[in-house]
């Protein structure tokens, strides 16, 4: 059992590019989401998806889309990377809406 | 607007001494909360929860109070250990029920 695994880990992009940050949970939850965390900002929530085949936006949405591939699986997109989009980006999920599970981040670099 | 507020953004403990972290909201609607314990390089972990029909809530050293008509819930680890140190966030579960609404968190450290 991994719970929620994010993939890459790491990535450094050039301003312009784009790049699908992708996240999977094995826990069999409805619900999973997209946090950014900046420094002194706390988590900030992008998208989430309340059950398969929903997707609804966050505090922070601009500049991203999501897909909800299928119950496991939840990818954040990024069209057009910009510098403002550097930061540490987690992954969670939950079967209700406290007690969110989170995956180990993906830092991202835009330059 | 911040809606969940930790106003201390570091805490310098003891070990074996009592952390308390503080944390305040402003939408009176909100009915449970939620503490989050967040090591360097890894996800945040869930720690202790409170719903709004209790005042209290305890779990081995971590307690959490509700003060309602203050808007004020606070974190309470006794005795504080060396590997409580890290960064903690309090949330709050916004009024729709679908997501939480994090404040900025308190690194909390402890020294031996």
């Amino acid at each position: 059992n991994a719970g929620v695994t994010q993939t890459p880990k790491f990535q450094v992009l050039k301003t312009g590019q784009s790049m699908t940050l992708q996240c999977a949970q094995d826990m069999n939850h409805n619900s999973m989401y997209w946090y950014r965390q900046d420094p002194g900002m706390g988590l900030r929530l992008i998208y989430y998806s309340a059950s398969e085949g929903t997707t609804d936006k966050g505090e922070v949405p601009n500049g991203y889309n999501v897909s909800r591939l299928n119950k496991r699986e939840f990818s954040l997109r990024l069209e057009s990377a910009a510098p403002s989009q550097t930061s540490v980006y987690f992954c969670a999920s939950t079967a209700v809406s406290y007690e969110q599970y989170f995956g180990p981040g993906t830092r991202l670099t835009v330059t | 607007d911040q809606q969940v507020k930790q106003n201390s953004p570091s805490l310098s403990v003891q070990e074996g001494r009592i952390s308390i972290l503080n944390c305040d909201y402003t939408n009176s609607m909100f009915d449970y909360f939620l503490w989050y314990k967040k090591y360097p390089a890894e996800g945040p972990t869930f720690l202790i929860s409170i719903s709004s029909i209790k005042d209290k809530n305890e779990d081995g050293r971590f307690t959490v109070f509700l003060n309602k008509s203050a808007k004020h819930l606070s974190l309470h680890i006794v005795p504080s250990q060396p590997g409580d140190s890290a960064v903690y966030f309090c949330a709050a579960l916004n009024q729709a029920g679908t997501a939480l609404i994090f404040g900025k968190g308190t690194t909390l450290s402890v020294s031996s």
